[in-house]
């Protein structure tokens, strides 16, 4: 099975911040990397796949890169709406696994 | 619009069964594979089962392979999770999720349901 590591497990931010979160895979999964942003009570919601394309309706505020192993989700300019968890998702290779998620708290 | 509507969860005794249904609208759901992805509350998220759009193409997860089974029904626009022999670390909220497009090896997430919650306890 494929490993995904995210770094950090959580991180406390301001609103206005610049927010990064890295995504480590345990093999190459070429452009494989989606993520997702999920508030208490709620699904998850598909903010980006394939490494970098945002999906409909998110903020241009929210970017990603990376290719092979190694990933960053970015968050420019944080808003008070982005507090919430990240996670991001490999879909190269089946089991599909998730990295543990990062909390992004209020500072 | 897509919707998604998981419902069956339940207190159920370990070692016991469960059936767990999503009812899918505002697509066609013949043509999408779906999956069923499971949270521990206050964890992290694990995939846990997929079938393809004709059920001719079907993963499991290490930890649910030969207890539960996924199944659809095309013409009643659902799929199903049947969950056999419970243990404790089955306890999760249990979300339905279609994937983001048609075909082969479509596997993201991209629509969820609301989730419903399996507890397994005595």
């Amino acid at each position: 099975d494929i490993q995904m590591t995210q770094s950090p497990s959580s991180l406390s931010a301001s609103v206005g911040d610049t927010v990064t979160i890295t995504c480590r895979a345990s093999q190459s999964i070429n452009v494989y990397l989606n993520w997702f942003q999920q508030k208490p009570g709620e699904a998850p919601k598909l903010l980006m796949n394939a490494a970098s394309s945002l999906r409909g309706g998110v903020p241009s505020r929210f970017s990603g890169s990376g290719s092979g192993t190694d990933f960053t989700l970015t968050i420019t300019s944080l808003q008070s709406e982005d507090f919430a968890t990240y996670y991001c998702q490999q879909s190269h290779d089946i089991p599909l696994t998730f990295g543990q998620g990062t909390k992004v708290e209020v500072k | 619009e897509v919707q998604l509507v998981e419902f069956g969860g339940g207190l159920v005794q370990p070692g016991g069964s469960l059936r767990l249904s999503c009812a899918a609208s505002g697509f066609t759901f013949s043509s999408y594979g779906m999956s069923w992805v499971r949270q521990v509350p206050g964890k992290g998220l694990a995939w846990v089962a997929y079938i393809s759009d004709s059920a001719s193409t079907i993963y499991y997860a290490d930890s649910v392979k030969g207890r539960f089974t996924i199944s659809r029904d095309n013409a009643k626009n659902s799929l199903y999770l049947q969950m056999n022999s419970l243990r404790a670390e089955d306890t999760a909220v249990y979300f339905c999720a279609r994937p983001d497009c048609r075909g082969a090896k479509c596997y993201t997430p991209e629509h969820w349901g609301q989730g419903t919650l399996v507890t397994v306890s005595s």
